[in-house]
This record gives C-alpha cells, sequence and structure tokens, in this order.
C-alpha cells in the first residue's frame, strides 16, 4: 500500500470548515483513498473513501485532485464531537471478506475543534 | 451497517495472568477479522489476521504463543494475551472483514 503524509496536528474554530490534507503522491491505479478518525480511547470510525472523483456523504466530503496525489478531507462545519485523529489510508480495496482489507495506519492528524 | 462488538472494554491484570479478549461481528460473518495494537501516543499497528477455522497469520514481531487467536465461528475470534506483562499494557482493537468496521477497543492495563 502507498505511504501516506498527514500534517501532525491542526486546529479549527466550531462551525467552520475543517480542511484535512493529505499527500499520497506514490498512489496505484488501483488503489483507493481511505479516510477514518478514532476518537480518544475509541476504536477507529470509518468516514469516507474514493478512488478518483470527489465523494460526499452525511459526515464529509472527499476531494481528489486529479492526477489523484493528494486529497482533502473537509468536514463542513465541524463541531466539538469532531476532535480526533484523523488518518488517511490508501489501500487497493479487495472487497469483502479477502486479505486486501488490512489497513496500514501512519501518523494521522490531530484535530482539535476550538470553542 | 455493520457492528462489531468487543469486551472487554477494559482490564487490569496482574504480571503473570493470561487474558482473553472478545470480537465479536454481529450482523455480517466475518471470515476474516484483524487485530491491531495501539501504545500511548502512537498509531494502531496490526498485530495479526484471524481467519476463521484456519490458523492466525501474524505480523512480523508478533509472538504467536504469547498472543493466541482463535476464530472458530464466522462471528467469534478472541486474542489471548497469555502471561502478560506490563510492556503488554496496551490498547488492543478488532476490525472486521470489510476494513471498514471496528470494534471499540479493549484497554489492557498489567500490574
Amino acid at each position: 500500500d502507498a505511504k501516506t503524509t498527514q500534517p501532525t496536528s491542526m486546529d479549527c474554530a466550531e462551525g467552520r470548515a475543517a480542511n484535512l490534507p493529505c499527500n499520497h503522491s506514490t498512489i496505484s491505479g488501483n488503489e483507493y483513498v481511505y479516510w477514518y478518525r478514532q476518537i480518544h480511547s475509541q476504536g477507529p470510525q470509518y468516514i469516507i473513501h474514493g478512488l478518483k472523483n470527489n465523494e460526499t456523504n452525511e459526515m464529509a466530503s472527499l476531494i481528489i485532485t486529479e492526477d489523484r496525489k493528494s486529497s482533502t478531507l473537509i468536514l463542513p462545519h465541524a463541531t466539538l464531537r469532531d476532535t480526533a485523529v484523523y488518518y488517511c489510508i490508501v489501500r487497493v480495496d479487495s472487497g469483502w471478506g479477502t486479505s486486501g482489507s488490512r489497513l496500514t495506519f501512519g501518523e494521522g492528524t490531530q484535530l482539535t475543534v476550538n470553542p | 451497517g455493520a457492528v462489531v462488538s468487543q469486551h472487554p472494554s477494559r482490564v487490569i491484570c496482574k504480571s503473570g495472568t493470561s487474558v482473553k479478549i472478545e470480537c465479536r461481528s454481529l450482523d455480517f460473518q466475518a471470515t476474516t477479522m484483524f487485530w491491531y495494537r495501539q501504545f500511548p501516543k502512537q498509531s494502531l499497528m496490526l498485530m495479526a489476521t484471524s481467519n476463521e477455522g484456519s490458523k492466525a497469520t501474524y505480523e512480523q514481531g508478533v509472538e504467536k504463543d504469547k498472543f493466541l487467536i482463535n476464530h472458530a465461528s464466522l462471528t467469534l475470534s478472541t486474542l489471548t494475551v497469555t502471561s502478560a506483562h506490563p510492556e503488554d499494557s496496551s490498547f488492543y482493537i478488532c476490525s472486521g472483514t470489510d476494513g471498514y468496521t471496528f470494534g471499540s477497543g479493549t484497554r489492557l492495563t498489567v500490574v
């Protein structure tokens, strides 16, 4: 799986958009970009993933550059409960029940949402 | 969506004893489950891949005789930390087959 680079930490004001960048310049054509977050002392939570098109769900938006070498996770209206470590992971999506579902976590970005 | 139930959430044990952690898939069949370990202020590290009906696959540097994994059914995988020592104190997390769903984690403290 390709390596990712994320800033160590970021701050965001409550109610504002949080934009979390991720660099994955060695991504292969069949690798997806996944985002997870981990609130302190809890298991990771899946947020969103995409291949090359921008994606949006009820939690966030994922913007992937045209060359796919970087992406940005956007939390449109950050709340205090969004304070967490956010992980950007690149992997081949082999689907259910295969060893391709293993994940390699980097250090992630500690997002702190301030009142 | 898929749910993975992990327990206990927190356990304190004496050095030299064994501790079992359970991970159940509540609404899907998990032919494979993954066990991770997370030390304070560090990221998650994959320990092993648990395979239903066969032996687990361990990552390099993880002692298979110390961290016993059993995956006897499609809904239950267990991790037993044998002869626990203080350096085994960590946050242990399982995830389901799909790679999307994680348990809530088990905080193990060995005293």
